[in-house]
């Protein structure tokens, strides 16, 4: 399994934009990098997927360099109701669950 | 998307009893995940349960403590079985939400509290 390494939190005002990085040093050529969201007394929930470079949806940015070593998901503009528990994942979208690791997370409080 | 229920919602349990876990799924899926999340924890994978075969139970994780039934496309148990309070924790199941993504759909979650 890709293990990989977040900050454990991190605090943003709101109307700014939060960077979480994320590092993935042992990542493999097939794996994709997933980011998830985690409210209290709910289950994650998928915000966005890349394999390089860039990629931006309705959500957040991901944004990974060349070596893939790392990736940084950026929410833009983040409001009290961005703050949640962010997990950065690595694994093979056609390998199953079972080849995803869901480490720490960071916990990101948005302060008023 | 698939809308994922749970139940129970929460329970407290008394050590040396077993609770079954419910987990019902709107549409048909092949794969459906059982994840355990203990308090302030990350989550871990426990089993995947394909319709029709046995369970595939990850590292850590065995049969005769956590039994799991998969009867149809749209519904699966798992059960704790002979719990101790080490076993309080938040279950989750989870479905893939589409091929070629990591994406998956989680249930709201079981809040399990062993006294």
């Amino acid at each position: 399994l890709a293990k990989t390494t977040q900050p454990i939190s991190m605090d943003s005002y709101e109307g700014q934009e939060v960077n979480i990085t994320c590092s993935h040093n042992n990542i493999a050529t097939n794996d994709y990098i997933t980011w998830y969201q985690q409210f209290p007394s709910q289950g994650p929930r998928f915000i966005i997927q890349g394999y390089k470079t860039k990629v931006t949806n309705e959500v957040a940015s991901l944004f990974i360099p060349a070596d893939r070593k790392s990736s940084t998901l950026s929410l833009p503009r983040v409001s009290l109701s961005d703050t949640a528990v962010y997990y950065c994942l690595v694994g093979d979208p056609l390998a199953g669950a079972n080849n995803l690791f869901f480490g720490t997370g960071t916990r990101l409080t948005v302060i008023p | 998307s698939a809308v994922i229920s749970q139940k129970p919602s929460r329970d407290i349990c008394q050590r040396g009893t077993s609770l079954t876990i419910q987990c019902q799924v709107d549409s048909q899926v092949t794969m459906m995940f059982w994840y355990r999340q203990q308090p302030g924890q990350s989550l871990t994978l426990i089993a995947t349960a394909n319709q029709g075969s046995e369970a595939t139970y990850e590292s850590g994780f065995v049969i005769d403590k956590f039994p799991i039934s998969r009867p149809n496309l749209t519904f699966s148990t798992l059960t704790v079985s002979n719990m101790s309070p080490e076993d309080s924790s938040i279950y989750l199941c989870s479905v893939e939400a589409r091929m070629g993504y990591n994406e998956q759909f989680f249930g709201p979650g079981t809040r399990l509290t062993v006294l």
